[in-house]
């Protein structure tokens, strides 16, 4: 069974529009959710990091929200560019070290 | 580029051949983890470092993969006798201990080594 699911699997969208990519856990012990973003052949950078303590972070058109009742987080993006293109990955951590558990991804396109 | 670098990029290998990834962490990062990723999936944890204590070792870890991190500082993964199943992404990522005055979870991640068995 997942641990992490990303919805959805695929998002292709126009350039400018404002989009919601979900991330749910089935596990309710969390300590931290990462977001990173990946591109192709590339490695993994973060964007935003919420501590279980927080409800949201944000950076530049970036927002990210996390509700540890319900198990799940958001990640918002405004405005979307087509250089915002790539592979979006939620991750989870269940204790302070520090151990990712990831969502298999979100493969976002923005076209011009 | 996040400071934390891999070598090699790409290593192409036969089957039954012993491959050895190398990661060198961002300085003072204490905590280093190996993950794995194959095409279409998140990447799963392979195991972790606290300076040079293997701490925790996944279940995927089989016996032919071994990891160290001598002196806490660098950190090797090989894989014996490689099988076309171990294809995959192989990353790593480095972390600082947090402390009272400065808390630092991120974990930051190095360009991966992209493993093909032929």
């Amino acid at each position: 069974k997942q641990e992490v699911t990303q919805i959805p699997a695929a998002l292709s969208v126009p350039e400018g529009e404002n989009l919601v990519l979900n991330c749910s856990f089935t596990d309710s012990a969390i300590y931290n959710l990462q977001w990173f973003r990946q591109d192709p052949g590339k490695g993994l950078t973060s964007l935003l990091l919420i501590q279980s303590s927080q409800r949201e972070q944000t950076s530049g058109r970036l927002n990210a929200s996390l509700d540890k009742s319900s198990g799940r987080s958001t990640l918002y993006i405004a405005a979307s560019q087509p250089g915002d293109s790539a592979t979006y990955l939620c991750g989870k951590t269940g204790t302070s070290y520090g151990k990712l558990t990831f969502g298999q991804g979100t493969i976002l396109t923005v076209h011009p | 580029d996040t400071g934390v670098s891999q070598n090699p990029r790409h290593k192409i290998t036969k089957r039954g051949q012993n491959v050895t990834f190398r990661c060198d962490p961002i300085s003072e990062h204490n905590r280093l983890y190996w993950y794995r990723q194959t095409l279409g999936q998140g990447p799963e944890f392979l195991t972790y470092f606290q300076n040079e204590a293997q701490l925790e070792k996944s279940r995927l870890l089989s016996d032919r993969f071994s990891a160290e991190r001598p002196k806490g500082s660098f950190s090797t993964l090989e894989i014996q006798r490689t099988e076309q199943g171990d294809s995959a992404m192989y990353l790593c990522a480095t972390r600082p201990t947090a402390d009272r005055i400065k808390i630092d979870y991120e974990q930051y991640f190095g360009p991966g080594t992209r493993l093909t068995v032929t």
